[in-house]
């Protein structure tokens, strides 16, 4: 079946270390996305690629990267410069249906990251 | 930029009973989508339901139905004859237009249900 995974489940960093959260889809989806997820703040954007090789930064892009070497793949680089990034992360993908683009994002089952 | 909001933190509903969440946005577009998304205590998101601005209908899945007021910029969920199973976190999201290519979600921060037996 198709899907997006994303691994791992849950994550740990320790101060000063990058950690890499990995996107993986089989959808075949030209857009992926990244969010992140706080207590009573809803889903805020991070990164989103629209194609391979291509992407844009969301309103709180700080303290994080991305890539897109393949359709398939969108992971995301937690850096040290990451102050808080304890949270839910979640990754979507998209793509354009018969009747344009009202299809909904289909989404991974999430990574909690955690500071040690 | 558009914001979504949502003015209910929580809410709760007997069970069989009728509960609606109220969601507002601020746009100056005219074409843009608008969804709904449940996310159960598992924190996988459920797309409930979908509604194009350009129709004048509002959408129904079921027991979940719309009421899109295009020029308040409201898109209330109702949720019919609730169940235990609709106790979630649901979040109100916001596209941009047909003509935007694949562009983000814009979320509100969310109304977490209860469901009362």
């Amino acid at each position: 079946d198709g899907g997006i995974t994303q691994s791992p489940k849950y994550l740990f960093r320790k101060e000063g270390q990058n950690v890499t959260l990995s996107c993986e889809q089989n959808l075949n989806h030209d857009a992926m996305y990244w969010y992140r997820q706080d207590p009573g703040q809803g889903l805020r954007l991070i990164y989103y690629s629209q194609i391979v090789n291509d992407f844009q930064k969301g309103d709180i892009a700080e303290g994080y990267s991305v890539s897109r070497e393949k359709k398939e793949s969108f992971p995301l680089t937690v850096t040290s410069a990451q102050k808080n990034p304890t949270a839910f992360y979640l990754c979507a993908s998209s793509q354009p249906g018969p009747k344009g683009w009202n299809q909904p994002q289909h989404f991974g089952d999430g990574t909690r990251l955690s500071i040690l | 930029a558009q914001t979504v909001t949502q003015s209910q933190p929580e809410m709760s509903v007997q069970e069989a009973e009728t509960v609606t969440l109220s969601c507002t946005y601020d746009t100056s577009e005219s074409d843009y989508y608008l969804f709904w998304y449940k996310q159960p205590p598992s924190r996988q998101m459920i797309l409930v339901i979908r509604q194009e601005a350009y129709k004048q209908q509002n959408a129904t899945e079921n027991r979940f139905s719309v009421n899109f007021q295009k020029a308040a910029k409201s898109f209330s969920l109702k949720i019919s004859d609730s169940q235990l199973g609709d106790a979630a976190m649901y979040f109100c999201a916001y596209r941009r237009s047909r003509n935007s290519g694949n562009t983000p979600l814009v979320f509100g921060k969310g109304t977490r249900l209860s469901v009362i037996a």
